[in-house]
């Protein structure tokens, strides 16, 4: 076990609906980053948040959007659902020193899978 | 890009026999990484190799990387069924720890 955690472990939503997902990182960790892992294919980056803020961002559409909490908690909005958002949603936790980030390991959540219908 | 490319795709082996994956990638990194996914659940980290390794183990687990060739390798020794998984390389750059995984190795370990 990581010590991160993702709730819902499993959603199923209806295609135009929103939904929010949650992720606590590792105690002592101050970096998120959220992959979207479809299935058969490797998990594709999707952002990074360091103390609250956006540190990065993969080739997804601003629907996707995400939150960092003083805690350091997340959460990861899908709004307008479309079919192919149906995946294994991912967190990873890890700690850095400085926006440049961590060079360090991540550790993974168990994930959310999600399944738009 | 930074996206790491593992290959073979796929890769079955009688269990006690040696496994060996590897990875290319194209740009500078600061360390590369491999990771283990089981039935499509989370990523369970395995090693980190930094830039100025060579070579790096970790009980059956032996990571070799070649920065001129911008390639890693991963040997599993005496593999088991439990290391049946897919398995994961992650170029770490420079600056940030934002990773692009590539689609795996898929490894079966027949008992």
């Amino acid at each position: 076990e990581t010590g991160v955690t993702q709730s819902p472990t499993h959603l199923i939503k209806t295609r135009g609906q929103q939904v929010t997902l949650r992720c606590s990182s590792q105690s002592g960790h101050n970096t998120v980053s959220w992959y979207q892992q479809a299935l058969g294919q490797g998990p594709q980056f999707i952002f990074q948040y360091y103390r609250e803020e956006e540190n990065g961002r993969g080739n997804f559409p601003p629907r996707f959007s995400g939150l960092q909490f003083p805690n350091y908690s997340s959460e990861l909005n899908v709004n307008a659902l479309e079919l192919d958002d149906s995946a294994l949603y991912l967190c990873a936790s890890s700690s850095a020193n400085s926006v440049a980030g961590a060079r360090g390991e991540q550790y993974f959540g168990p994930g959310t899978r999600l399944t738009v219908t | 890009s930074q996206q790491g490319e593992e290959d073979p795709q796929a890769l079955s082996i009688q269990e006690g026999e040696n496994a060996t994956m590897n990875c290319s990638y194209k740009t500078s990194i600061n360390n590369l990484q491999w990771y283990r996914q089981n039935s499509g659940r989370g990523l369970v980290h395995l090693i980190l190799i930094r830039s100025n390794e060579r070579e790096k183990h970790s009980g059956r687990l032996r990571v070799t990387l070649d920065t001129s060739k911008k390639s890693s390798s991963l040997l599993i020794t005496a593999s088991r069924a439990a290391d049946t998984a897919s398995y994961f390389c992650a170029p770490g750059k420079i600056t940030g720890n934002q990773f692009y995984f590539g689609t795996g190795t898929s490894l079966t370990v027949i008992p």
